[in-house]
């Protein structure tokens, strides 16, 4: 199974950068690292995903470890409306796409 | 109009009752898929479809049957519904990344 783990919750008050750690042992060489953010009554929202670089968009960063077991979700400046369930996946091509999901890291961000 | 559109948002019905979740999309994606979540839990897959006549089952396929309908067009059916089906379902379709539709929340009394 392409498994990830991730802590079930990090706090940050609003206005600092907050790094999100992942860890996905089982990766393989060509899986891509996907994070997505799920906020409350909505559908998961795509935030960002890698291969090997790391990767900015408008939403945030993905710093990627080089032996690509762990990878780190930056946001550089977090606002109440980042508070969400953030997910990490990374999709097995043994397994079709299958994305599996874990419970992801709830994100509490602090006025 | 969003990408990806579920009907309905809200359902309730009963044990034993058949029900359908539609789901379209206006990406042009081959890519299907149906999940469901259950509170404090991640996505779990129940089917997906990588083009019409491609129907493949997910994780948790039992109790549960689907349908492309069209590229378009990707419904799942609840052929007698048990109240352990209670959960939030969503479609999506895949490019490059996911797009999800807004979901639809499921309760079986």
């Amino acid at each position: 199974d392409a498994k990830t783990t991730q802590p079930n919750s990090m706090e940050s008050n609003e206005e600092e950068p907050v790094h999100l750690p992942c860890n996905h042992s089982t990766i393989s060489g060509t899986d891509y690292i996907h994070w997505y953010r799920q906020l409350p009554s909505q559908g998961p929202e795509y935030v960002i995903h890698g291969l090997t670089s790391n990767v900015n968009n408008r939403m945030a960063s993905l710093a990627i470890a080089e032996d690509r077991k762990s990878s780190t979700l930056i946001l550089h400046r977090a606002t109440l409306r980042d508070a969400a369930v953030y997910y990490c996946i990374h999709d097995s091509r043994d397994s079709n796409y299958q994305l599996i999901w874990g419970a992801g890291t709830k994100l509490i961000i602090k006025p | 109009d969003a990408d990806v559109t579920q009907t309905p948002r809200n359902r309730i019905t009963k044990t034993g009752k058949r029900i359908m979740l539609e789901c379209s999309q206006t990406k042009g994606h081959d890519r299907m898929y149906w999940y469901r979540q259950d509170p404090g839990l991640g996505l779990r897959l129940i089917y997906y479809s990588f083009d019409v006549k491609d129907i493949n089952k997910g994780e948790i396929s039992d109790g549960y049957s689907v349908s492309r309908q069209a590229q378009a067009k990707f419904s799942l059916s609840l052929e007698s519904a048990i109240p352990n089906q209670t959960a939030l379902y969503f479609c999506a379709t895949v490019r490059d990344g996911y797009t999800f539709g807004s979901g639809t929340r499921l309760t079986v009394v």
